[in-house]
């Protein structure tokens, strides 16, 4: 009964390079949020799929960050070019259903990215 | 612009005692107000939640009280044990208008219950 995995767990990227963080969602789910963690912050929501779907990207950056979930395997959140700014917690959550305020969303352990 | 404040940023309780985390919010559309517990080097975990429409809610340990009038809503967790130390984090659901419900998270607050 595996619940939200990420991975990688660490990432360390030098500033220009791209970073992908990969996330698979519980078993039976269907949603994905992204959100970002800066230190000492909350979490910030980013981004919301649906399969092969974005439904809600209004908290993404402009440039340099994309997301997908494809039909076939995991979310893939990809940012282009990083820079130290970009260092942060990313997690990644999931949800059967996204119709409801009360849908309970679940959270994967996340990927500490470290830009040098 | 900070649509939830929670305070404090830290906070030490003797084993035993009571802890209690305060969340003040802005945003009238808010409607359901989860509270998350975070270990380290791990995600979120959804501890209690409440709706506007319920001044309490007890699950064990851990209650939830919400005033409505004054938009504050505050965790409060009785007979605080070591195993409870971690970061908690209130948050705040609304629709987002560009097809989703968004979470909104507080800064989060440090707990360390101590022997």
């Amino acid at each position: 009964n595996a619940g939200v995995m990420q991975n990688p767990r660490h990432l360390v990227r030098r500033r220009g390079q791209e970073a992908r963080l990969r996330c698979s969602p519980m078993k039976g789910h269907s949603h994905v949020y992204w959100y970002r963690q800066l230190p000492e912050e909350g979490l910030k929501f980013m981004v919301y799929l649906q399969k092969e779907n974005i439904i809600d990207e209004s908290g993404m950056p402009k440039e340099r960050f994309s997301a997908e979930f494809p039909k076939e395997g995991p979310s893939i959140l990809r940012i282009q070019q990083v820079v130290r700014g970009d260092s942060a917690a990313y997690f990644c959550a999931s949800s059967t259903k996204a119709g409801s305020t009360t849908d309970t969303q679940y959270f994967g352990p996340g990927t500490r990215l470290t830009v040098l | 612009q900070q649509q939830v404040k929670q305070s404090p940023q830290s906070l030490i309780v003797q084993k035993g005692g009571i802890s209690i985390i305060n969340c003040a919010y802005e945003n009238t559309a808010f409607d359901y107000f989860p509270w998350y517990q975070q270990f380290p080097g791990k995600g979120p975990a959804l501890l209690i939640a409440i709706r506007p429409d319920v001044s309490e809610k007890k699950e064990g340990r851990f209650t939830i009280s919400f005033n409505k009038s004054a938009k504050q809503f505050s965790l409060h967790i009785m007979d605080s044990q070591p195993g409870d130390s971690a970061t908690y984090f209130c948050a705040a659901n609304a629709y987002s208008g560009a097809g989703s419900y968004q979470l909104t998270f507080g800064k989060g607050t440090k707990l360390s219950v101590i022997p």
